[in-house]
């Protein structure tokens, strides 16, 4: 089975800032994908970015970077020029490739941004 | 593009009674959906997999006779807790992978507060 860890649980920066969440995943399968979804005080689940574990290429989406690395198995997100509305709980989380397509997450973070 | 509506966004509910959450996703078909569910501060984890037109995949450690779920049509699945007790009392979310879609996405629903006296 899968799993997903995400070894901060809290985190904090000042605005305009520049942080990073670490992931890390444990799996045998050679194709997956992984995700950063965002869920802001509305709870609503948002997705940030995400990664096919085939494309050596790291995603960006704007303000938003992951450095994957497959061989040892994590998958950060890196925020910059960070804002108050980056306020949220992040989970990384781990799909494999064909199936039922179900969605590991890790356990959070929950990230800060102070003005 | 890509919403998915949950119904109704809160509940509450008197202990022993069933209710009932919908989930449609209002602009794409779903074959598949999802039902999670989060305690406070804590992560989302999957209960059931709902497939349209045969029985859900329910998880382990998750009572199929409690939780009952229903995927009639391609964009509207349902979850029914029967015979609610506060224990139930959680944040439920749904989410749903669209038949036609890419890189395995699924779009989530805003989630349905259930509070159980």
């Amino acid at each position: 089975a899968q799993t997903v860890t995400q070894s901060q649980p809290e985190m904090s920066v000042q605005e305009a800032e520049t942080v990073t969440l670490s992931c890390t995943y444990d799996t045998s399968e050679s194709n997956y994908y992984l995700f950063w979804y965002k869920q802001p005080p509305s709870r609503q689940m948002i997705l940030v970015i995400r990664q096919e574990a085939y494309k050596q290429q790291n995603a960006t989406e704007n303000r938003f970077s992951v450095n994957f690395q497959k061989a040892a198995k994590s998958f950060s997100l890196k925020i910059s020029d960070s804002q108050l509305g980056d306020t949220a709980m992040y989970f990384c989380a781990f799909m494999k490739e064909g199936g039922a397509q179900k969605l590991v997450f890790g356990q959070g973070t929950r990230l800060t941004i102070n003005p | 593009g890509a919403v998915v509506s949950q119904h109704p966004s809160w509940v509450i509910c008197k202990s022993g009674t069933s209710v009932k959450i919908e989930c449609r996703s209002l602009d794409f078909q779903a074959t598949t959906m999802f039902w999670y569910r989060q305690f406070p501060k804590q992560s989302l984890m999957l209960m059931a997999t709902s497939n349209e037109g045969s029985k859900a995949t329910y998880e382990q450690g998750v009572e199929k006779d409690k939780f009952l779920i229903n995927h009639a049509s391609l964009t509207l699945s349902t979850l029914t807790v029967t015979s609610a007790h506060p224990e139930d009392s959680s944040f439920y979310i749904c989410s749903a992978s669209p038949t036609r879609g890419t890189y395995n996405e699924q779009f989530f629903g805003p989630g349905t507060r259930l509070t159980v006296l």
